[in-house]
C-alpha cells in the first residue's frame, strides 16, 4: 500500500511555543488529507481536511487558528499548533487519499506524532 | 451526521479462539466500511474493508460481513495470535475515504497465549 510519513514522531515543548508537524505522502498524490486527534484509549476525532491549494475545513470545535493547517502541494500538509498548552499534548495522526477514481478511496495513515507541552 | 458504535470495548481471547467485534451505524447513504488495527504507540492500518455492494469479504484469517438493512457490520479473526493484540476500530464513510471517515470507539483485543 501507499506510504504515508509523519515527522516529527515524537516532541515535547514548553508552553506557548508552536510545534509543527509534517505529513508526507512518499509514494503518490495525495487529493485530500486528513488531520486527526486522538487522546488516550479514545477513537480518532477528525480534526480537519485538507485539499491541495485551498484552505483546510475545520470540524466544529476545532479552533482554526489554533491549529494551522497548510496543503501546500500533493504530498505535503502541515499541521502548526499555535501557542501550544499542557491541553494540547496529544497524539496527532494524519490520513490521505487518492480519491475515489485511483484508490476506492483508501485512507493512508502516517504513524502520528506524540505532542507533549510542559 | 454519521455515528458509528462499536462493542465490546476490550475483549480477550485465548489464542487460537476466534474474535467478533460488531459495529453498528447510523446513515443509510454509508457505503464503505473499513476495519484498522491500532499498536502502541502508532497510526492505524487497514486491515480489511467492505463495500455496500458486498456481503462478506474475506481474507485469509479476516472476515467482515456487512448487513446494510440492519446497518450493521462485523469484524471476525479466527485462529486468533498473540500478534493480533491490538486495537481494532471499525468506520464508515459515503463514497470511501474521499469523504471524512468516522471511526467507531475502538476494541482493544488481547490474545493470550
Amino acid at each position: 500500500g501507499a506510504v504515508v510519513s509523519q515527522h516529527p514522531s515524537r516532541v515535547i515543548c514548553k508552553s506557548g511555543t508552536s510545534v509543527k508537524i509534517e505529513c508526507r505522502s512518499l509514494d503518490f498524490q495525495a487529493t485530500t488529507m486528513f488531520w486527526y486527534r486522538q487522546f488516550p484509549k479514545q477513537s480518532l476525532m477528525l480534526m480537519a481536511t485538507s485539499n491541495e491549494g485551498s484552505k483546510a475545513t475545520y470540524e466544529q470545535g476545532v479552533e482554526k487558528d489554533k491549529f494551522l493547517i497548510n496543503h501546500a502541494s500533493l504530498t505535503l500538509s502541515t499541521l502548526t499548533v499555535t501557542s501550544a498548552h499542557p491541553e494540547d499534548s496529544s497524539f496527532y495522526i494524519c490520513s490521505a487519499t487518492l480519491g475515489m477514481d485511483a484508490s476506492g478511496g483508501e485512507l493512508f495513515f502516517g504513524e502520528g506524532s506524540r505532542l507533549t507541552v510542559l | 451526521g454519521e455515528n458509528v458504535e462499536q462493542h465490546p470495548s476490550t475483549l480477550s481471547v485465548q489464542e487460537g479462539d476466534s474474535a467478533v467485534i460488531k459495529c453498528t451505524y447510523s446513515d443509510s447513504a454509508s457505503n464503505y466500511f473499513p476495519w484498522y488495527k491500532q499498536e502502541l504507540g502508532k497510526g492505524p492500518q487497514l486491515i480489511i474493508d467492505i463495500r455496500s455492494n458486498v456481503g462478506e469479504k474475506k481474507d485469509q484469517r479476516i472476515a467482515v460481513t456487512l448487513n446494510k438493512t440492519a446497518k450493521h457490520f462485523s469484524l471476525h479473526i479466527t485462529e486468533t495470535q498473540p500478534e493480533d493484540s491490538a486495537v481494532y476500530f471499525c468506520a464508515a464513510s459515503i463514497s470511501g475515504g474521499y469523504q471524512k471517515v468516522t471511526f467507531g470507539i475502538g476494541t482493544k483485543l488481547q490474545v493470550i497465549p
